[in-house]
């Protein structure tokens, strides 16, 4: 089992839908859960990153961490086009590799018009 | 400073070659990793430094991999002897002492032929 597992998509939504973006992840030591967009070809962005259970909201975009359940999502509210992307989430612990990141395997966004 | 710098942004090159690739990390972070991510992956840890000390190595760094971060400011990663599975995108990232956030570059794209 890999300690981080997300759904490789592709999720194809309309225009100005609200997205929602999951994963889970097994090992309780992981202290910080972000979110990364990566268009093609290029480097992964940082979107936003949470450290504590419940809710933190940037813009359109809210991210929500569970704890309890070891589960994470991203939401998109009023998706663009602009928004066609893979989503990576990426978790980090305290251990003896610095900030290092265990990456999910990425979700593919297409938003159409 | 505009962010963390990879250089070059492509290579071609044919089985048996050595390469070597550069990043730049932004000028006050003192941590340093590099990434590999395959298509439909997300990326992957291989290594990190916390200044210039290399303090963790991943299994997938097999010995014809070698990084440095010689004055603790820019990093090469080299791989001797390639093969054709080392062909992927090679990340870079780097963070501040003040945060958790990693930034990355726009990669690498190896292509071992």
């Amino acid at each position: 089992q890999k300690e981080v597992e997300q759904d490789p998509g592709p999720l194809s939504v309309p225009e100005g839908a609200i997205v929602s973006l999951n994963c889970t992840y097994s090992n309780s030591a992981f202290q910080y859960f972000m979110w990364y967009r990566q268009y093609s070809r290029k480097g992964p962005e940082l979107l936003m990153y949470t450290y504590s259970s419940g809710n933190k909201e940037d813009g359109r975009f809210t991210a929500q961490v569970d704890k309890s359940s070891k589960y994470i999502s991203l939401f998109i509210r009023d998706s663009q086009p602009s928004d066609s992307a893979t989503y990576l989430c990426a978790i980090q612990g305290l251990t003896g590799g610095g900030n290092k990141l265990t990456f999910g395997t990425g979700t593919q966004l297409k938003v159409e018009l | 400073d505009t962010g963390v710098s990879q250089d070059p942004r492509h290579k071609i090159t044919k089985r048996g070659q050595n390469v070597t690739f550069r990043c730049d990390p932004i000028s006050e972070h003192n941590r340093l990793y590099w990434y590999r991510q395959t298509l439909g992956q997300g990326p992957e840890f291989l290594t990190y430094f916390q200044n210039e000390a290399q303090l963790e190595k991943s299994r997938l760094l097999s010995d014809r991999f070698s990084a440095e971060r010689p004055k603790g400011s820019f990093s090469t990663l080299e791989i001797q002897r390639t093969e054709q599975g080392d062909s992927a995108m090679y990340l870079c990232a780097s963070t501040s002492p003040r945060g958790p956030e990693a930034f990355f570059g726009q990669g690498t794209r190896l292509t071992v032929v």
